[in-house]
C-alpha cells in the first residue's frame, strides 16, 4: 500500500532554474495538498485541489503552479526557481474535505535553490 | 484567522519521562485536532486526532484531549522512549478554511536519552 509518493527525494537547483515535483496517491483520494517546511516553522499551503480539474491557491502560492488532471497525481511546477524556494516540500491527501478527515502525506521533497 | 501555537522546543528527556506538550489554538469555527510526528528524514505520521470538544484522542500511549473552554489540547504520554524521539506538531482543520486545509503550529522536537 504505497499511500503517497513523491519525487524526487532531493534536488539542488540553480536559479532560475524549473522543475516539477511529483506527487501521486493510490487511495482515490478527492483532495490533494501541497505544503512547504522552512526551518523551525509548520507547514504552509501552498496550494490544493478538491477534486480532478480543480485546484486553488493556499496562503504562499507565488512562484508555483499545479495541475490535477487526474485523481492520483497532482504535481507542483516552479517555474523560475529563487533562493526563498529552498525548503521541503509535503504533498498530501484526504477522502474529503470533511474537518476530520486526516490528511496522509508523502515522505517529502528537500529542494536546494544555489 | 485560525492560527495554532505550541511550546517552544526542543524537550529533553530521559527514559521513562512523564512528557506534555502544551498546544492551544484559535479558530473561528469548530475544527478538528490532531497531533502528527514527524520522525528524521520522514513525512508527518498522524499520531492521533479529536473532532469535538471533550474528545480524548489516543495512539501508542500518547494522549490529548479537546478542551474548549481553554482552547487547547495538549499532548501527553506518562513514559517515554528513545524511539518517541521525534518532531510533534499540532494542527487543526476547520471547514471554514479553504480547502478545509490544516493548519500547523511550529513543530516541538523532543529528544529522549536512554
Amino acid at each position: 500500500n504505497a499511500g503517497v509518493t513523491q519525487t524526487p527525494k532531493f534536488r539542488i537547483l540553480k536559479i532560475g532554474q524549473s522543475m516539477t515535483l511529483q506527487c501521486t496517491q493510490d487511495m482515490n483520494h478527492n483532495y490533494m495538498y501541497w505544503y512547504r517546511q522552512d526551518p523551525g516553522m509548520g507547514l504552509k499551503l501552498i496550494y490544493y485541489s478538491v477534486g480532478a480539474g480543480i485546484t486553488d491557491k493556499g496562503e504562499v502560492p507565488n512562484g508555483y503552479n499545479v495541475s490535477r488532471s487526474t485523481t492520483e497525481d497532482f504535481p507542483l511546477r516552479l517555474e523560475l526557481a529563487a533562493p526563498s524556494q529552498t525548503s521541503v516540500y509535503f504533498c498530501a491527501s484526504s477522502y474529503s474535505g470533511d474537518s476530520n478527515q486526516p490528511q496522509h502525506f508523502g515522505d517529502g521533497t528537500r529542494l536546494s535553490i544555489l | 484567522g485560525d492560527s495554532v501555537t505550541q511550546m517552544e522546543g526542543p524537550v529533553t528527556l530521559s527514559e521513562e519521562a512523564f512528557l506534555t506538550i502544551n498546544c492551544t489554538y484559535t479558530a473561528t469555527g469548530y475544527p478538528s485536532l490532531f497531533w502528527y510526528v514527524q520522525y528524521p528524514g520522514e513525512g508527518l505520521q498522524l499520531l492521533l486526532k479529536a473532532t469535538k470538544a471533550d474528545d480524548k484522542g489516543s495512539n501508542k500511549g500518547f494522549e490529548a484531549t479537546y478542551r474548549k473552554e481553554t482552547t487547547s489540547f495538549h499532548l501527553e504520554k506518562g513514559s517515554v522512549q528513545v524511539s518517541d524521539s521525534a518532531v510533534y506538531f499540532c494542527a487543526l482543520s476547520d471547514q471554514a478554511q479553504a480547502g478545509t486545509a490544516l493548519i500547523f503550529g511550529k513543530g516541538t522536537t523532543l529528544s529522549v536519552s536512554s
